[in-house]
């Protein structure tokens, strides 16, 4: 079974450039999430899309991050403009469904550095 | 606000000696924990987790977690460490009202052969 696709997987930037990742689930999957792993701390949620409809998207930063998952599959993140406090890795992960117990399956991740 | 501690940030052992990691939580109500599990250049994966039930759960490779309600606790165990269990291992929590998961900042774990 394929597992969780992203790309790239490593991006340097500027800050006030902007950026995008993309990411593939596992086939049908229909939960996607989208987290950000600062240096020395856990992933920390951004959002949550079930089939193409958002979640939760309580701790995305909507002035600079978006995301979509248009068709209920593939997902991009963007940050327009990227801060240096957004150097991190950007995890997606994906569940068959939607409960608080399904099991989550990450992605490798994409780490960002804004110089 | 909701929040997991892991005390433990490094933590080095020889091969064969016994393992706990701790993970406390600040939630309130029916949770749901999980130990999840990062090999070196490896995608993060699950390892154990518990939502219900016999509060001793036994996950992959003979690791297993024990959730104490009273103590707000869901501590990783392992009797004897291999070399290969040199790893990252986070604790998150979900549940209490909230979908979020919250995961703790990490313990990283280096086994000496």
């Amino acid at each position: 079974e394929a597992g969780v696709a992203q790309s790239p997987r490593y991006k340097i930037i500027e800050k006030r450039q902007s950026v995008a990742f993309w990411c593939n689930p596992i086939s049908g999957h229909a939960t996607l999430y989208w987290y950000q792993q600062i240096l020395g701390q856990g992933p920390k949620l951004l959002i949550q899309f079930q089939n193409n409809g958002v979640v939760d998207d309580s701790q995305l930063p909507k002035d600079r991050f978006s995301a979509e998952r248009l068709k209920g599959v593939d997902s991009t993140l963007k940050i327009q403009p990227a801060k240096l406090e957004d150097s991190a890795v950007y995890l997606c992960a994906s569940s068959l469904g939607a409960s608080q117990t399904d099991t989550q399956y990450f992605g490798p991740g994409t780490r960002l550095t804004v110089l | 606000a909701q929040s997991v501690s892991q005390h433990n940030h490094h933590v080095i052992l020889s091969e064969a000696a016994s393992l706990e990691l701790g993970c406390n939580y600040s939630y309130g109500g029916t949770v749901n924990l999980f130990w999840y599990v990062q090999y070196p250049g490896q995608h993060l994966q699950l390892l154990l987790k518990y939502f219900s039930g016999d509060p001793l759960v036994k996950g992959i490779k003979g690791f297993e977690a024990e959730f104490i309600k009273s103590k707000f606790s869901f501590n990783l165990r392992k009797p004897s460490v291999q070399w290969s269990d040199t790893a990252e291992y986070f604790c998150a929590v979900n549940g209490g009202g909230s979908y979020i998961p919250t995961f703790g900042r990490g313990t990283s774990l280096i086994v000496h052969p």
